[in-house]
């Protein structure tokens, strides 16, 4: 059965670099038919997706986030990642890795908290 | 590109029926078919509900099912059960190749 989960710090400072890990198990993060994705959750709000990358490394991220976002991949591992510079408070959520056929998300992992605080 | 736009709550008694729209615009939920449900119990993940607007993933109930028109998209769930409440989520691809969600809808369960 195909499970995600995140790993990554926490807590960051201020307008340093969050930087969170899925792992993959069970399926091959280069699937060609299946993506991954980022969407996060700040305390008691809604949903925000951050952006989906491909089997090929491209990537489509939201507009808002777009100039402090970079999503990757290792297959070696079979995970994928994210970073987000320049962090402040309103980046303080939890961080959910997602599988996606591009216009759905499932599965999901349990979520990873991170918060930005000095 | 906005949020789409859902109720911020709905109730029900257990065996009725309630809908929850989700309403956006030409370039997202009536562009394409690609309106996908979610469900959120406080703590929890979200569950994968429905997806291509009416679509249920195998292991999700036929009490849960999903409708469009225009540029509003409905999720209707039928014979109300306690553990149906928590948080209820659309999202849509939109013509920028990007994908948005609802501010999300609390369901209470009376």
């Amino acid at each position: 059965q195909l499970q995600l989960q995140e790993s990554g710090p926490g807590l960051v400072k201020p307008s340093e670099t969050l930087s969170l890990i899925c792992n993959v198990s069970a399926r091959s993060i280069s699937w060609k038919t299946f993506y991954w994705g980022w969407v996060r959750q700040p305390p008691g709000k809604g949903l925000e997706w951050i952006g989906t990358i491909y089997y090929n490394e491209k990537t489509y991220y939201s507009p808002s986030l777009q100039s402090r976002v970079t999503m990757s991949m290792d297959t070696s591992k079979n995970q994928f990642s994210l970073k987000m510079n320049s962090v402040t408070a309103a980046d303080t959520a939890l961080y959910y890795c997602v599988g996606t056929g591009s216009n759905w998300f499932d599965p999901w992992g349990q979520g990873a908290l991170v918060t930005v605080s000095s | 590109q906005s949020a789409l736009t859902q109720p911020a709550s709905v109730s029900g008694s257990p065996g009725q029926s309630i809908t929850i729209s989700c309403t956006g615009t030409s370039s997202d939920v009536g562009a394409y078919n690609y309106v996908s449900w979610y469900h959120q119990h406080p703590g929890k993940a979200p569950k994968f509900l429905i997806y291509e607007v009416s679509n249920r993933p195998s292991g999700v109930s036929n009490r849960f099912s999903g409708s469009k028109s225009g540029n509003t998209a409905s999720l209707t769930i039928s014979g109300l059960q306690t553990e149906d409440e928590g948080d209820y989520y659309c999202s849509s691809y939109t013509t920028n190749r990007i994908v948005i969600f609802g501010g999300g809808t609390k369901l209470t369960v009376l």
